[in-house]
């Protein structure tokens, strides 16, 4: 079974360009979460959807950041204009929409921004 | 506010003993915990559970205990072994719901 599929593995780019995360879940999952690993404050939690719909996005740092989910197959985080301080480890999971199930993670996108 | 914290960033065991991780966490609410297990230039996944109903919950080599009036969680790995050298996370959700608080991670480096 493919698990979650994100892209690019890997994104540098200069300060004040338009970065997009993409992430495709597993199939037949209905809740997406979009997280952040830095050093110094491990995963943190952006936003999640359920059922396409942003649920809680009271992690998303400030209005540089926005995140979609046009269809169950499919979300974008976005970051413009970004900043040095953005650059991390962006982790997408997804999960059935079932009670305490554990949410399976893609490899995640390293960003780097100069 | 580091809801759910895991103060050891490193830990080092020998193969074959026990590794044990540790976990505390501030919120009364969170009622169910996971950990999770990471190795480098891949996610998290899933590797056990605990509801807050109970107090120990056993996989094979992985066994969680949980004591509720200290709001502390371990993980002990029994054997270790050198497979198991990754970052663990500790993770805490309450009421059933999908929003998970992580802590900030220990990499555990088993010694062959």
């Amino acid at each position: 079974d493919a698990g979650v599929i994100q892209s690019p593995r890997h994104e540098v780019t200069e300060m004040g360009q338009e970065v997009t995360l993409r992430c495709k879940p597993i199939s037949g999952h209905n809740s997406l979460f979009w997280y952040r690993q830095t050093m110094m404050r491990g995963l943190e939690l952006l936003i999640y959807f359920n059922n396409n719909v942003p649920i809680d996005d009271s992690g998303m740092p400030e209005d540089r950041f926005s995140a979609k989910m046009p269809n169950a197959s499919f979300s974008t985080l976005k970051i413009q204009p970004s900043e040095p301080r953005d650059s991390a480890v962006y982790f997408c999971a997804s999960s059935q929409d079932s009670f305490n199930q554990p949410q399976h993670f893609g490899d995640g996108t390293r960003l780097s921004i100069l | 506010d580091q809801q759910v914290k895991q103060n050891s960033p490193s830990l080092s065991v020998q193969e074959g003993r026990i590794s044990i991780l540790n976990c505390d966490y501030t919120n009364s609410m969170f009622d169910y915990f996971l950990w999770y297990k990471k190795y480098p230039a891949e996610g998290p996944t899933f590797l056990i559970s605990i509801s807050s109903i109970k107090d120990k919950n056993e996989d094979g080599r992985f066994t969680v205990f949980l004591n509720k009036s200290a709001k502390h969680l371990s993980l002990h790995i029994v054997p270790s072994q050198p497979g198991d050298s990754a970052v663990y996370f500790c993770a805490a959700t309450s009421g059933g719901y999908q929003k998970v608080t992580f802590g900030t991670g220990t990499k555990l480096q088993v010694i062959p």
